[in-house]
C-alpha cells in the first residue's frame, strides 16, 4: 500500500539554526498537510497546501515557518531560527478524496 | 473548552475485553476520523465517518451526528491493540480540510 514517507526520523538541532523536514506524499495525492505534536499534548494543525500554494494555516504557522513543494514529489517544512519550544513531533499527511494518510513523523529536538 | 473531547483519557483492560472509547465534539463537522498512534509516534488512520457505522476486523466505529458523538469499539481486545486512539474532526467549508484533534485515549491491554 502506498505510504507517506518522512525524513529524517529524528533531527537534533542547536537553537537558532534552520531545519528542513522532508516528506514524500502519496504520488497521486493533491492535498498536503503538516501537523505538530508537542510531547504529551494533542496533535495540532500547522498548514495545508494545494495547487502549489498554502490553502490554510493556523496561528502557529507564523513567519518562522514556510512550506515548499520543490519538485513533483517532495513537500518540505522549513523552520527558521529554531527555538526550544519548536521541539515536537512533526507529521506530514496527504489526501486524495476524504481520507488523510499520515507519515511516521520526524521527531525534532532543539538543544 | 476543546472542540473535541475524548473519554476516558486512560483505559486499562484485560485481554479479551470489549473496549469503548468515546468522542464528543461541539462544532459542525463534515467528517470524523479515528486514528491510532503507536508507541513510536506514527499515526495510522482507522476510520473516516460522516454517518452511521463502520467495521473493520475487530474495530467498530459509530457516529451520531445529532448528538455530536462518536464511539470506537474494540472487540476481543489484544495486547497489540495497546496504543493511543485519537478522534479528529473536519469542519465543513474549511478550504484545506484541516483536522482538529482530541487529546487521545491511552489504551493498555494486559495479557
Amino acid at each position: 500500500e502506498p505510504e507517506v514517507t518522512q525524513t529524517p526520523s529524528h533531527q537534533v538541532t542547536q537553537m537558532g539554526q534552520e531545519v528542513i523536514l522532508r516528506c514524500v506524499p502519496i504520488s497521486n495525492h493533491l492535498y498536503f498537510y503538516w501537523y505538530r505534536q508537542i510531547l504529551g499534548q494533542k496533535v495540532e494543525f500547522l498548514v495545508s497546501f494545494y495547487n502549489n500554494e498554502i490553502s490554510e494555516k493556523s496561528e502557529i504557522f507564523d513567519d518562522q515557518f514556510s512550506v515548499e513543494r520543490p519538485d513533483g514529489s517532495n513537500f518540505t517544512l522549513k523552520i527558521r531560527s529554531t527555538k526550544l519550544e519548536d521541539s515536537a513531533m512533526y507529521f506530514c499527511a496527504s489526501r486524495e478524496g476524504r481520507s488523510q494518510h499520515f507519515g511516521d513523523g520526524t521527531r525534532l529536538s532543539i538543544l | 473548552k476543546n472542540e473535541v473531547e475524548q473519554s476516558p483519557q486512560n483505559l486499562t483492560a484485560q485481554e479479551g475485553e470489549f473496549i469503548t472509547i468515546n468522542c464528543s465534539y461541539s462544532v459542525g463537522i463534515s467528517a470524523l476520523h479515528w486514528l491510532q498512534q503507536h508507541p513510536g509516534g506514527g499515526i495510522v488512520s482507522l476510520f473516516m465517518l460522516s454517518s452511521g457505522k463502520k467495521k473493520h476486523g475487530r474495530l467498530i466505529a459509530t457516529i451520531n451526528i445529532q448528538e455530536k458523538h462518536s464511539s470506537l469499539h474494540i472487540t476481543a481486545s489484544h495486547p497489540r491493540d495497546s496504543a493511543v486512539y485519537i478522534c479528529a474532526v473536519r469542519r465543513p467549508g474549511t478550504s484545506g480540510s484541516r483536522l482538529t484533534f482530541g487529546e487521545g485515549t491511552q489504551l493498555t491491554v494486559n495479557p
